[in-house]
């Protein structure tokens, strides 16, 4: 497709049950972000892959959480052990690996979790 | 640390009214600042984006504005029509954009008739 898809678009789960989040680049980004959004808390940037270099894993908020991406494309989000607390939209973005500043950011509509 | 912070939260406007989020960053190396828009069950979109070598960047209806020694910079949206309704984010990165944007906590914007 021509957008960046995210599945599943809703995710119930029960505390303390593990989920895995799935995305879906613009074939030809290399560059591939999650982003966690939370009511009143704008866009919290969790990992980041560029290419072949090692992920920028700074943003995830406890080991709970971990991500790959498969052949440079397709980036799976794990989070173990869900907590209440982990209830928000996972946003994946891609974006190409140069002149980032023009084209941006394309958004996936993202995954709603909701943890119970 | 929230290293952008935005406001107001929400701001509600008369259509043909001119709303204004404004954002204060803290991080000096940050040379990239674009604003994003997002729908109700939509990912954010770019809408328009700055560089610090200029004040002020026009693209149709929308409008930054940018005070470098200030650390600030605004988004304004010129005639403003119901189906501008929808939250905004600025966001602000280095390296001209290609590292990672770390983002306000978004403005949601309500345009009424």
């Amino acid at each position: 497709g021509a957008g960046v898809s995210q599945s599943p678009s809703n995710k119930v789960t029960e505390k303390g049950k593990d989920v895995e989040l799935r995305c879906d680049p613009i074939s030809g980004h290399t560059a591939l972000y999650w982003y966690r959004q939370s009511l009143g808390q704008g866009l919290e940037f969790l990992i980041y892959f560029q290419g072949n270099s090692a992920p920028d894993k700074s943003g995830l908020p406890s080991d709970r959480f971990s991500a790959e991406r498969t052949g440079g494309s397709v980036s799976t989000l794990t989070i173990q052990r869900t907590q209440q607390e982990d209830s928000a939209v996972y946003l994946c973005a891609s974006s190409f690996s140069r002149d980032r500043g023009r084209y941006g950011y394309t958004f996936g509509s993202g995954t709603r979790l909701t943890v119970v | 640390q929230q290293q952008v912070k935005q406001s107001p939260q929400s701001l509600i406007v008369q259509k043909g009214g001119i709303p204004i989020i404004n954002c204060a960053y803290e991080n000096t190396a940050f040379d990239y600042f674009p604003w994003y828009q997002q729908f109700p069950g939509k990912g954010p979109a770019l809408l328009i984006a700055i560089r610090p070598d200029v004040s002020e960047k026009k693209e149709g209806r929308f409008t930054i504005s940018f005070n470098k020694s200030a650390k600030q910079f605004s988004l304004h949206i010129m005639d403003s029509q119901p189906g501008d309704s929808a939250t905004y984010f600025c966001a602000a990165s280095h390296n001209f954009g290609n590292e990672k944007l770390t983002f306000g906590t978004g403005t949601r914007l309500t345009i009424i008739p």
